[in-house]
């Protein structure tokens, strides 16, 4: 079993459709969980940024943590097609530990 | 603010010949620093990192190397090529090891 495991779609949505990207980990040591936005032939950027289970805001996006059930979620309200990219999520435990990344969800905004 | 550069952004190489990539981080000290493949269906593999000048860590053997001659500056190297290095090479920072990283644009090498 992959430490991440996140599927790597294609997604295709609607423009003004509400978006939801998952992944789950088996290492309970994880508590740094990140979400980057790659558009193609870029490098990663980082999204968002949490510690702690419960939701983050930013926007029209939201990072959803459920650490009991060891599940990650990115919401994107109103999508536009600009939000077309490649999503990837990412964990860490700090300290000296690497980070894990998923495989990237492809998602496409259709206008 | 911190920002990182890396290049060049796209290169074609011949089998058998030397690779240099750098990437350098400005506005920030003592960062930690990493070079990830990128391969299609593959996600981003971790090649090398590095904690201090002159430290170098290697999570895959394989036929690059790295080195670290100045805090804010990580090279990337090949003596000689392979068809199978070609892919999408990303440099990145941070302060904690097991936190967020910040990237720079790759460097998508092909080696023909």
């Amino acid at each position: 079993q992959k430490e991440v495991e996140q599927d790597p779609g294609p997604l295709s949505v609607p423009e003004g459709a509400i978006v939801s990207l998952n992944c789950t980990y088996s290492n309970s040591a994880f508590q740094y969980f990140m979400w980057y936005r790659q558009y193609s032939r870029k490098g990663p950027e980082l999204l968002m940024y949490t510690y702690s289970s419960g939701n983050k805001e930013d926007g029209r996006f939201t990072a959803q943590v459920d650490k009991s059930s060891k599940y990650i979620s990115l919401f994107i309200r109103d999508s536009q097609p600009s939000d077309s990219a490649t999503y990837l999520c990412a964990m860490g435990s700090g300290g000296y530990q690497k980070v894990t990344f998923g495989i990237g969800t492809k998602l496409q905004v259709i206008p | 603010s911190q920002t990182i550069h890396q290049w060049p952004a796209t290169l074609v190489q011949p089998v058998g010949s030397p690779l240099s990539l750098e990437c350098t981080v400005e506005g920030t000290s003592n960062p930690n620093l990493y070079w990830y493949r990128q391969a299609a269906g593959r996600g981003l593999q971790l090649l090398f990192y590095s904690v201090g000048i002159g430290q170098i860590s290697s999570e895959v053997p394989q036929n690059l190397s790295a080195s670290r001659p100045q805090d804010r500056q990580f090279i990337l190297s090949s003596k000689k090529l392979l068809l199978s290095d070609s892919g999408f090479y990303l440099c990145a920072w941070n302060f904690d090891r097991g936190t967020e990283a910040f990237f720079g644009q790759g460097t998508r090498l092909t080696v023909v």
